[in-house]
């Protein structure tokens, strides 16, 4: 899993698994989360968000699981294509006046073998 | 419906050189931002703007000068180009500034200095 701050990790799944990645955040004031996919060449695209007041929210084929006891958000994609390798990145904004400023994660490389 | 649109895609700058990155989105969006992405890392915030004639800096602004003159613009100047500067550049924007808006990104500008 990513951790805000370290370096980046990878993760190597088969095709038709269930993937987790991991991101742990370190601003216990951070009140939205976003996941966001980035393939090569091109920019970050979101996938999913979170507000601190949910547990976990579902969407096609992913879901997302916050944690806030121990400040540590989850991706998990299930039956993973090779169309899902790519590189992930967690971000969190601390809210307050921080308006849209995101802080984010260095990312995780994900790679599906067919 | 374009999104974010950056341009150029590619440029290479020597030294001292001054040059502007452009950033259009046709959404209608109040909040634009910058960032700089290099390898290995996740994406910081190099400036940031929550509507036409208001802009802030981001975690990493020196080097850097931005405008907002109308809604869809949010160009980005480097003054005098250091190699410290080379890295990949994603304008992003979201439907406003309040917490809890997923941002859109352009595909990047990757700039190389010499």
């Amino acid at each position: 899993g990513e951790s805000v701050g370290l370096h980046l990790p990878t993760l190597s799944v088969q095709e038709g698994d269930n993937s987790i990645i991991n991101c742990a955040y370190s601003n216990s004031a951070s009140d939205y989360f976003i996941w966001y996919k980035q393939e090569s060449g091109k920019g970050p695209q979101f996938i999913i968000d979170i507000r601190s007041n949910m547990d976990k929210r579902q969407g096609q084929r992913v879901t997302v699981l916050l944690n806030k006891t121990v400040k540590h958000l989850s991706l998990q994609i299930a039956a993973t294509q090779p169309g899902d390798s790519a590189v992930y990145f967690c971000a969190e904004n601390a809210g307050g006046t921080s308006y849209g400023k995101l802080t984010f994660g260095q990312g995780t490389i994900l790679t599906v073998h067919p | 419906n374009a999104g974010v649109t950056q341009t150029p895609k590619f440029q290479v700058l020597k030294t001292g050189q001054s040059m502007t990155l452009q950033c259009a989105q046709d959404m209608n969006h109040e909040y634009m931002s910058w960032y700089r992405q290099d390898p290995g890392m996740g994406l910081r915030l190099i400036h940031y703007s929550v509507g036409a004639g208001i802009t802030d800096q981001g975690e990493v602004p020196n080097g850097y000068n931005v405008s907002r003159s109308t809604t869809e613009d949010f160009p980005l100047r480097l003054l005098s180009a250091a190699p410290s500067q080379t890295s990949v550049y994603f304008c992003a924007s979201s439907y406003s500034a309040n917490q809890g808006q997923p941002q859109h990104f352009g595909d990047g500008t990757r700039l190389s200095i010499l």
